[in-house]
């Protein structure tokens, strides 16, 4: 079974344009999540979103944003880029109903590798 | 605020040696944790996870313990493999919450030497 897909899985950008990063979830999965992964640091939580609907942001600014299309699939984009935003971008999707009560573990895709010039 | 802590970045073990990586955390809400393998290149795998109302989880050579009243967490790898070489993450939840969010730790580099 196919996992979680990114693409692409490299792109260089330079500062001030805007990127769109894509995901497909496991099939089956109706939860995506992105996380964002600095050099060092653990994935940071960007957006959740179930059944078309944002349900979780994390605390990253109004350049990012996402979405999520009937087919569960999701999309990221940062505007502006700053050199800051350089990271690997972690989608992740989860076998998960309406109720966050629902332990289920998340399962990653391999990332996409962002370098902002 | 470093909510899920991994105080040690790295950490090496001898082929077929017990590997005990560990885990804090200072939230009291959360209440489902997970362990998290990275290999470069690639993204996190998942490994195992535990709910609070346990205090031990197994599977395989995994086991993972946890102590809520010490807000501590660790993973034991027995035997170690240098396969197992990765950095693992320490991930939590907190199932009350309105959404599915992990908080993550800054991981530990885990080398397993033949």
């Amino acid at each position: 079974d196919a996992g979680v897909t990114q693409s692409p899985t490299h792109l260089i950008k330079t500062r001030g344009q805007q990127v769109t990063l894509r995901c497909s979830p496991i099939s089956g999965h109706k939860s995506v999540s992105w996380y964002q992964q600095v050099l060092g640091q653990g994935p940071q939580f960007i957006f959740q979103y179930y059944e078309k609907e944002e349900r979780g942001r994390g605390n990253f600014p109004d350049r990012f944003s996402a979405r999520q299309f009937p087919n569960y699939s999701s999309e990221l984009n940062v505007n502006a880029l700053l050199l800051g935003d350089s990271a690997l971008y972690l989608c992740a999707s989860s076998l998960l109903g309406v109720n966050p009560t629902s332990n289920q573990p998340q399962h990653f895709g391999d990332g996409t590798r962002l370098s902002i010039l | 605020d470093q909510q899920v802590k991994q105080n040690s970045p790295s950490l090496s073990v001898q082929e077929g040696r017990i590997s005990i990586l560990n885990c804090d955390y200072t939230n009291s809400m959360f209440d489902y944790f997970l362990w998290y393998k990275k290999y470069p290149a690639e993204g996190p795998t998942f490994l195992i996870s535990i709910s609070s109302i346990k205090d031990k989880n197994e599977d395989g050579r995994f086991t993972v313990f946890l102590n809520k009243s010490a807000k501590h967490l660790s993973l034991h790898i027995v035997p170690s493999q240098p396969g197992d070489s990765a950095v693992y993450f320490c991930a939590a939840k907190n199932s009350g919450g309105s959404n599915y969010k992990l908080t993550f730790g800054k991981g530990t580099l885990l080398t397993v030497n033949p």
